[in-house]
């Protein structure tokens, strides 16, 4: 069984359109996440949501935004793509915020041409 | 704000040896560390958390280690196998999310 599990694994899009990141945890978590690793392997915390509500809310454009429709999913929608949107964004869950030990989906893989 | 930093970046060893990866933070006020490794293309795998009020934490052939008061945690991997090869990232959760450090990308040489 997948404990945290992203759709899709791979999206190709132009500049200009808008798509969506999906992520589900069947862990029974409180609390979800949204990392930007960049082609430097740097991972920078995007969001955090604490029982659906919103707790992190980095220096990200704001043409992402997440929406969590409960504890369980944590989607990710990006408007108006920009090639330096290219990154793998990464889920995760933990069982409280931050002090709690985290578990990352396998990640997507997103290239903007 | 925080800052994790992990060194060295890149370490080759033959596989049978012991080596230890390093990782140093900036603001002690910590809750906790964790250990994770990533293989290429891959997601994050979690390999060991220690809590603000521990010193260690082992498991198997990985035994991790936090000094809140220097900054520094290291991870020990004993008799390193080929398939320890991978990145090594430390996540330290401070404030009210996690920095994480840059990585050290471990490749063991059979």
């Amino acid at each position: 069984d997948t404990a945290v599990s992203q759709t899709p694994k791979y999206l190709v899009t132009q500049m200009g359109n808008d798509k969506s990141i999906k992520c589900e945890q069947n862990l029974g978590h409180d609390t979800m996440y949204w990392y930007k690793q960049d082609s430097k392997k740097f991972l920078k915390i995007m969001f955090s949501y604490n029982n659906k509500e919103l707790i992190i809310n980095e220096t990200v454009p704001n043409r992402f935004s997440p929406k969590s429709p409960d504890k369980a999913h944590l989607n990710l929608h990006i408007n108006s793509l920009e090639l330096g949107d290219s990154a793998v964004y990464f889920c995760a869950s933990s069982q409280r915020a931050h002090s709690y030990e985290q578990y990352f989906g396998p990640g997507t893989r997103l290239t903007v041409t | 704000k925080q800052e994790v930093t992990q060194i060295p970046a890149a370490l080759s060893v033959p596989e049978g040896e012991n080596l230890v990866l390093n990782c140093s933070f900036t603001d002690s006020a910590i809750y906790n560390l964790q250990w994770f490794r990533q293989d290429p293309g891959k997601g994050l795998t979690s390999l060991l958390l220690i809590q603000s009020s521990q010193r260690e934490q082992t498991s198997g052939r990985l035994n991790a280690s936090l000094d809140k008061s220097s900054g520094r945690s290291t991870l020990y991997i004993a008799a390193s196998q080929p398939g320890d090869s991978a990145t090594y990232l430390c996540a330290v959760g401070a404030g009210n999310q996690f920095y994480f450090g840059t990585g050290t990308s471990l490749t063991v040489i059979p």
